[in-house]
């Protein structure tokens, strides 16, 4: 089946590691994007990227990094400087660029990371 | 900057009934919006879009309208039901340059169905 998949499901990260969240999708879509979720709130956009080798920050990139080599891959790293990691992280991915923009945003089933 | 927001936080309703759930956006120049449901420990799921250029569209049980006047979102689902039970979110995507494809959620609302 298409879709968008992450993992780990949980991951818990040591104080001064950096850890890395992978998110792979198989719907040949252009544009990914990394969303943090805060409980009973929304979704803020931490990266996103339009195209392989391109990519942006998006609200609150502050701590993360990202990289977009393979057009199906977009791992997501915490770095050590985010001092506040504990959250749902959500991949989302979409056809749309340019003029093709507006089409949903699929999503995976995210990656609960906290902190030991 | 400009956010998407929500009336209530909360809602319950008797299965078999209609639920309506509602959203204030504030970019007036935000050309399209999506409603999506969360359930507990999974991603958002997509349940449906519109365009700036309408004003209803419906789908499966579910029809979105859309009042630009005032700047108002809602989902209607009809004969409610208690796999619907979740959270509903919506979100816009301002128009324009680097902000393709990008969407700002609201906070969202929790819908509870009960038997």
């Amino acid at each position: 089946d298409g879709g968008i998949t992450q993992s780990p499901k949980y991951l818990f990260r040591k104080e001064g590691q950096n850890v890395t969240l992978s998110c792979e999708q198989n719907l040949n879509h252009d544009a990914m994007y990394w969303y943090r979720q805060d409980p009973g709130q929304g979704l803020r956009l931490i990266y996103y990227s339009q195209i392989v080798n391109d990519f942006q920050k998006g609200d609150i990139a502050e701590g993360y990094s990202v990289s977009r080599e393979k057009k199906e891959s977009f791992p997501l790293t915490v770095t050590s400087a985010q001092k506040n990691p504990t959250a749902f992280y959500l991949c989302a991915s979409s056809t749309g660029q340019g003029v093709f923009a507006n089409q949903p945003q699929h999503f995976g089933d995210g990656t609960r990371l906290s902190i030991l | 900057g400009e956010s998407v927001g929500l009336h209530l936080p909360t809602l319950s309703v008797q299965e078999g009934d209609n639920s309506i759930i509602n959203c204030a956006y504030s970019n007036s120049a935000s050309d399209y919006f999506i409603w999506y449901k969360q359930e507990s420990g999974k991603g958002p799921q997509f349940i449906i879009d519109i365009r700036s250029n309408m004003d209803k569209r419906q789908g499966q049980r579910v029809t979105v309208l859309l009042n630009k006047t005032v700047k108002h979102l809602s989902l209607q689902i009809a004969a409610t039901q208690p796999g619907d039970s979740a959270v509903y979110f919506c979100a816009e995507n301002p128009p324009g340059g680097t902000s393709y494809g990008k969407l700002t959620f609201g906070q969202g609302t929790i819908l509870t169905v009960h038997p």
